[in-house]
């Protein structure tokens, strides 16, 4: 089974800095997606950013940004000029073929002023 | 497009009572999932389903859980007896059965049962 850990139950980071959140995954598979979602205390789940395990370019999607390391099996989120609204769980995400997903346990993220 | 719509959007129940949560997919997708919450565990899978059919229920904590989806606009998830710890925030999501592309979640169901 695909696990997805995150191991940083809770990070905080200055209004305007940047920041980066961890992610690992465990798989057999060569097909497959990541993403990260954000929920904010409103408890809405909100799609980040995603990328595909066959291209090899990172995904940008304005501040966020990922590193993907296919060979070590990692997927880190940074978040550049870190504003207030950012705080939130972010969690990691995992998908492979027929559409299984399955999330990390979740990074606190407090954005402070 | 309304997006996922869960009922109810609270839940309190007393133990041993049978509970419904219900679960309208955004249309035109057609894999539907059911995710429960809670601090210590997580965001876990319970099951999903591709074009109406279970595909992987292993998530399924025990056999008072139970999940139906009838047709495409509509699935259920039944707890039956409830127990104090079912209390959890449960989400349905959706998305096309095409690989990759995104889960859109509903608001949840918060389910308190005392």
């Amino acid at each position: 089974a695909q696990t997805v850990t995150q191991s940083q139950p809770e990070m905080s980071v200055q209004e305007a800095e940047t920041v980066t959140l961890s992610c690992t995954y465990d798989t057999s598979e060569n097909n497959y997606y990541l993403f990260w979602y954000k929920q904010p205390p409103s408890r809405q789940m909100i799609l980040v950013i995603r990328q595909e395990a066959y291209k090899q370019q990172n995904a940008t999607e304005n501040r966020f940004s990922v590193n993907f390391q296919k060979a070590a099996k990692s997927f880190s989120l940074k978040i550049s000029d870190s504003q207030l609204g950012d705080t939130a769980m972010y969690f990691c995400a995992f998908m492979k073929r027929y559409n299984d997903m399955r999330f990390g346990a979740g990074t606190r993220l407090t954005v402070k002023p | 497009d309304a997006g996922v719509i869960q009922s109810p959007r609270h839940e309190v129940t007393e133990m041993g009572q049978e509970v419904t949560l219900r679960c309208k997919p955004i249309s035109g997708h057609n894999s539907l999932f059911w995710y429960r919450q809670t601090m210590m565990r997580g965001l876990e899978l319970l099951i999903y389903f591709n074009n109406n059919v279970p595909i992987d229920d292993s998530g399924m904590p025990e056999d008072r859980f139970s999940a139906k989806m009838p047709n495409a606009s509509f699935s259920t998830l039944k707890i039956q007896p409830s127990e104090p710890r079912d209390s959890a925030v449960y989400f349905c999501a959706s998305s096309f059965y095409r690989g990759g592309t995104e889960a859109f979640f509903g608001q949840g169901t918060r389910l308190t049962v005392v």
